[in-house]
């Protein structure tokens, strides 16, 4: 199993609400990320864990807390979001070892619109 | 601070020929570079990675090469088709697992 998934596909959320995204992965690896990738720009790395401890955490804003249960899950919780954080919400997972160089598997995404 | 830059937004070519995509950084020498392909409203798909002390990779008919004296990654499709249409992203890393992106190339083959 090579997938990445991600759930919801679509969240439509205003500024005052809570709501969460899940990625899941079954593939061992140990090193999960969530990216920010806004229309026409490249994705932008938001957290790192590996092995379920917060390695990297680029600046990004409270109002998003990441969490990973487990190996395999890895959520991002939002909060009082802004419109301007409407984007596409991508998570990925790596298998940090010398031998496989980070290469990174991708979901699908969340299509975030706040209102 | 490090940056990483793909000289064209976009690239239009015939079926059949090669592509050949362009990836810059400045300053320190990534430990790798990798190469991904997206599709509009999709994520990534992780294509090739090429490590600092290696010159050139080759996957079917792809290959990446990887200058550390011009600081420049080339992406090549060879006997290009329309299915290869798509935004191709290059991608330096660190060994800390960190990834940062260029801007991405629209790679569009004409039939």
């Amino acid at each position: 199993d090579t997938e990445v998934t991600q759930t919801p596909k679509h969240l439509v959320m205003g500024m005052t609400n809570k709501k969460s995204l899940k990625c899941e992965q079954h593939m061992g690896h140990r090193a999960m990320y969530w990216y920010k990738q806004k229309a026409k720009k490249p994705p932008e790395l938001m957290f790192v864990y590996s092995y379920e401890k917060l390695s990297i955490n680029e600046s990004v804003p409270s109002r998003f807390s990441p969490e990973c249960p487990n190996s395999s899950l890895l959520n991002l919780h939002l909060h009082a979001l802004q419109p301007e954080d409407s984007a596409l919400y991508l998570c990925a997972s790596s298998q940090p070892s010398r031998d496989r160089d980070h290469e990174q598997y991708f979901g699908p995404g969340t299509r975030l619109t706040v209102t | 601070s490090q940056k990483i830059e793909q000289n064209s937004e976009a690239l239009n070519i015939q079926e059949g020929k090669t592509a050949t995509l362009t990836c810059n950084y400045t300053n320190y020498s990534p430990a790798y570079l990798q190469w991904y392909r997206q599709d509009p409203g999709r994520g990534p798909v992780f294509l090739l990675l090429i490590r600092e002390n290696e010159k050139e990779k080759r996957k079917e008919r792809l290959k990446v090469t990887f200058d550390t004296t011009l600081k420049q990654s080339l992406f090549h499709i060879t006997a290009s088709q329309p299915a290869d249409s798509a935004t191709y992203l290059c991608a330096y890393g660190t060994n800390a697992g960190k990834s940062t992106f260029g801007d991405g190339t629209t790679l569009t083959v004409k039939p």
